[in-house]
């Protein structure tokens, strides 16, 4: 069983809507959980940081994390065509080894 | 405050051959995260350096190995090349080990092993 699970999309929405994004992890000691944005031949790029459970909000982005569920979200609000990129959540124990997604594939049109 | 940097952005080996990746990290970060990103696929975790230490290593065999020098910029090493190490090399800096939340990745040098 893979560390951390993420559906690969692709996903497609209007400009405007609401994006949801998710990701399961198998192991319930993880504790820290991320969201990284990766536009077209980039390096990821940290996009929201969450320690344990609960939500965070930065802007439009809101990060949730469920550790009962082993489950982590991340809201996107008010799609702009600039948020199209490949979004991967990471999980990691400690900060010495980091675990990542797949990444999910998101277009935002016009 | 300087990025991370990466070189060559572009490599083209042969199968057999050895390569050396390099790493600069961003100014005020001792740790270095080396990982693999396949066409389509999330970044798969190498090693970390830490202070000049391995710190942490994923499911890669020996001949990746890998150095980080006392300015903390580090290499990543790769023997006898296979096809399936072609690939984006993306290293990240931290300001320490436990900061997770202060990850930031280079642009990554694509590999591509013939």
């Amino acid at each position: 069983q893979k560390e951390v699970e993420q559906d690969p999309g692709p996903l497609s929405v209007p400009e405007g809507a609401i994006v949801s994004l998710n990701c399961t992890y198998s192991n319930s000691a993880f504790q820290y959980f991320m969201w990284y944005r990766q536009y077209s031949r980039k390096g990821p790029e940290l996009l929201m940081y969450t320690y344990s459970s609960g939500n965070k909000e930065d802007g439009r982005f809101t990060a949730q994390v469920d550790k009962s569920s082993k489950y982590i979200s991340l809201f996107i609000r008010d799609s702009q065509p600039s948020d199209s990129a490949t979004y991967l959540c990471a999980i990691t124990y400690t900060g010495n080894q980091f675990y990542f997604g797949t990444g999910t594939s998101l277009t935002v049109i016009p | 405050e300087t990025g991370v940097t990466q070189s060559p952005t572009h490599l083209i080996k042969t199968r057999g051959q050895q390569v050396t990746l390099r790493c600069s990290s961003q100014s005020g970060h001792n740790t270095v995260s080396w990982y693999q990103q396949a066409l389509g696929q999330g970044p798969q975790f190498i090693f970390q350096y830490y202070r000049e230490e391995e710190n942490g290593r994923g499911n890669f065999p020996p001949r990746f190995s890998g150095l980080q020098f006392p300015n903390y910029s580090s290499e990543l090493n790769v023997n006898a090349l296979e096809l399936d190490d072609s690939a984006l090399y993306l290293c990240a800096s931290s300001l320490e080990t436990s900061r997770t939340d202060t990850q930031y990745f280079g642009p990554g040098t694509r590999l591509t092993v013939l």
